[in-house]
This record gives structure tokens, C-alpha cells and sequence, in this order.
């Protein structure tokens, strides 16, 4: 079965800080990779995904995320943060084909402060 | 455009209650769907999925159970709650597996 850490559990930045939080990921297969985020109050929410292809993709609200494969990584980044991302961020994978194994990080709940 | 919906959002039960968690999805036909449970710090646990209806995956021994009467709505349910059973209960629906999830609001239930 297949693991993703985050080694981030809370971050703290100020606005216009640069944002990189990290997600490493263990299988051999091909995956999907996602990042989700929950604002204060809101439900989960898609923020990016990876299938296939560049492996630099951009989502919503200026991030973007970069699949390593060689590092098993999927780091989710962001130029210049601004108070409304304060949020948790949830790094997510799955077997190509098998939603049902979908695994979630623990988290990284950021807080950006004004 | 699809919509999810989950009910209630808060419910505090006592311990050896029966429990009752609903979840519908409107806008779409035949979607896969998943009940969540969320801790704190340890990320979403995959607890139920369903292809279709009657079709149910249990993906981690529990007290709890699923059920899908119809093609669009999701029911988790317990004949009576443990204390471990307190947390928070995300229901999601995708339209195959290659699709992302979209998540209902979630229940926040107590157990006391």
C-alpha cells in the first residue's frame, strides 16, 4: 500500500513570503497526485492535480506543483502568499485507475499572517 | 452542475446510540461514492466506497456500516456508537477513478 507523508504540519508566513510545502509519496506504479485544501469553514476543494505529461502544473489562485518522479515528490508552491491562504492543505495520491486507493497526508495547516 | 450534500453538519450522540449519516448527490448519474473520516493531524481515512447501487467496500473494519439504497445517495450508519467513533465524516463523489474527489461539508459528530 502506498504512504504520503508531509513533513509540515503547521507554517507560519508573513504575506508575500514564498510558499513551498512539501509531499513525498511511496509506490512504484504510475499515480494521480493532488493537492486539496480546506479554507476555514469551507469544504475540501480540489486545488491541482497530476496525471501525465509536464510535470510542472499550475492550479488555482497562482499555485503550482512539481512531480519529481526520481524524488517521489509532488511539492506544492506559491510565489507570494496572501492572507486568504491561510488554510490546510492536504497532499493526495492514488494508483493510476484506483481511486479507491486514494491516500491523504496528514496535512499542513498554513497560516498566513497580514 | 453537480452538487453534493450531507446532513446533518453537527451531531452529538451518546455512546450506544444508533447513528444515521446522509448523502446525496444531485447533477450527475452512476457517481462513485466514498465516506471519509478526517482526524486530526492524520489526514482523511478512506472508510466506504461504492460503485454503484447495492455495492459497497468496506476498507477498514469498524462499527460502522454503509449502504446505498439509490444510485445518488450514501448512508453511513451505526446500530450503536462507541466513543473511538466521535470525528469527522466527509462524504465524496467522483465520476470515475481517474477523476477527483469532490467533498460534501461533513458531519461533525460527538460522541458522549
Amino acid at each position: 500500500a502506498q504512504s504520503v507523508s508531509q513533513h509540515n504540519h503547521h507554517v507560519i508566513l508573513s504575506e508575500a513570503a514564498s510558499l513551498e510545502l512539501g509531499c513525498n509519496y511511496s509506490y512504484g506504479g504510475t499515480v494521480n497526485l493532488f493537492w486539496y485544501v480546506q479554507y476555514p469553514g469551507q469544504h475540501l476543494q480540489l486545488l491541482l492535480k497530476y496525471f501525465s505529461g509536464d510535470p510542472l502544473v499550475k492550479g488555482i489562485k497562482g499555485f503550482e506543483a512539481e512531480f519529481i518522479k526520481s524524488k517521489f515528490s509532488f511539492n506544492l508552491r506559491k510565489p507570494s502568499v496572501q492572507w486568504s491562504d491561510t488554510a490546510e492543505y492536504f497532499c493526495a495520491v492514488n494508483p493510476s485507475g484506483s481511486a479507491r486507493q486514494l491516500t491523504f497526508g496528514s496535512g499542513t495547516q498554513l497560516t498566513v499572517l497580514p | 452542475s453537480q452538487t453534493i450534500h450531507q446532513w446533518p453538519a453537527t451531531l452529538v450522540q451518546p455512546v450506544g446510540s444508533p447513528l444515521s449519516l446522509e448523502c446525496t448527490v444531485e447533477g450527475t448519474s452512476n457517481p462513485n461514492l466514498y465516506w471519509y473520516r478526517q482526524a486530526a493531524g492524520r489526514g482523511l481515512q478512506l472508510l466506504f466506497y461504492s460503485v454503484g447501487i447495492g455495492q459497497i467496500s468496506s476498507e477498514v473494519p469498524q462499527n460502522l456500516s454503509a449502504s446505498r439504497p439509490q444510485d445518488r445517495q450514501f448512508i453511513l450508519s451505526s446500530k450503536k456508537l462507541l466513543l473511538s467513533d466521535s470525528g469527522f465524516y466527509l462524504c465524496a463523489w467522483n465520476r470515475d477513478p481517474n477523476s477527483p474527489l469532490h467533498f460534501g461539508n461533513g458531519t461533525r459528530l460527538t460522541v458522549t
